[in-house]
């Protein structure tokens, strides 16, 4: 069956450090691979999606994500973490013709000043 | 370009009431979704309309739950009678895949409705 695992549930950074965010799947085949970021009471926005080619996608607000298969990962990237940057980080995987998503638990990221 | 809408926002009920949750989806798309995300957890599928018929409802909980999707736009998603354990942020989302999916289509969240129960 397919699952996405994000294994960390909380993430603590100081505003300027650099930031990666894990996620791995479960997927028999290429899978389609999003990343959503949610800020309180908001519903998620989409931060990059990967679905083939270069393996390194650039995003919104600075974030890249790197897809590894041989590591079944995609993880979530950004040089300098900003303030405005402390929410609530979703991975999902959308198998190819489906389009139904399957979101890990998520990852909280607090940002010290 | 209007965003996903939703309401209620907020919606505080005791167990055993009956509640409904209202979507309409960024004109045009075809693929309509429900999802529940329960406190400290991921959003989980609970229905996918396209256009108005059922792709996937396999995670509905039928003896309580219904969705509909009347003219292929507006969605409505019910509780009836509600249980505690439904206390959870409702979310709509719609892309605009439509048969064959293209390349990059993506789904757009609407803010969710807040469920209470007590």
């Amino acid at each position: 069956a397919q699952s996405v695992t994000q294994p960390d549930i909380h993430i603590t950074v100081s505003e300027g450090a650099s930031l990666e965010l894990r996620c791995n799947y479960s997927y028999g085949a290429t899978p389609y691979l999003f990343w959503y970021v949610q800020s309180p009471g908001q519903g998620l926005q989409l931060l990059l999606k990967y679905f083939s080619g270069d393996t390194l996608v650039q995003g919104i607000k600075g974030f890249e994500a790197e897809f590894k298969r041989s590591q079944s990962s995609f993880n979530l990237r950004k040089p300098s973490v900003h303030w405005s940057d402390a929410a609530e980080y979703f991975c999902a995987v959308g198998p190819s013709g489906t389009y139904k998503y399957i979101f890990g638990t998520g990852t909280r990221l607090k940002v010290l000043a | 370009e209007a965003g996903v809408a939703q309401s209620p926002r907020y919606k505080i009920i005791e167990k055993r009431q009956s509640v409904a949750f209202w979507c309409n989806p960024i004109s045009g798309h075809a693929t309509l979704y429900w999802y529940q995300q329960i406190l400290g957890q991921g959003p989980k599928l609970l229905i996918q309309f396209q256009n108005n018929g059922v792709v996937d409802d396999s995670q509905l909980p039928k003896d309580r739950f219904s969705a509909e999707r009347l003219k292929g736009v507006d969605s409505t998603l019910k509780i009836q009678p509600a249980k505690l354990e439904d206390s959870a942020v409702y979310l709509c989302a719609s892309s605009l895949v439509r048969g064959q999916a293209p390349v990059g289509t993506e789904a757009f969240f609407g803010q969710g409705t807040r469920l209470t129960v007590v």
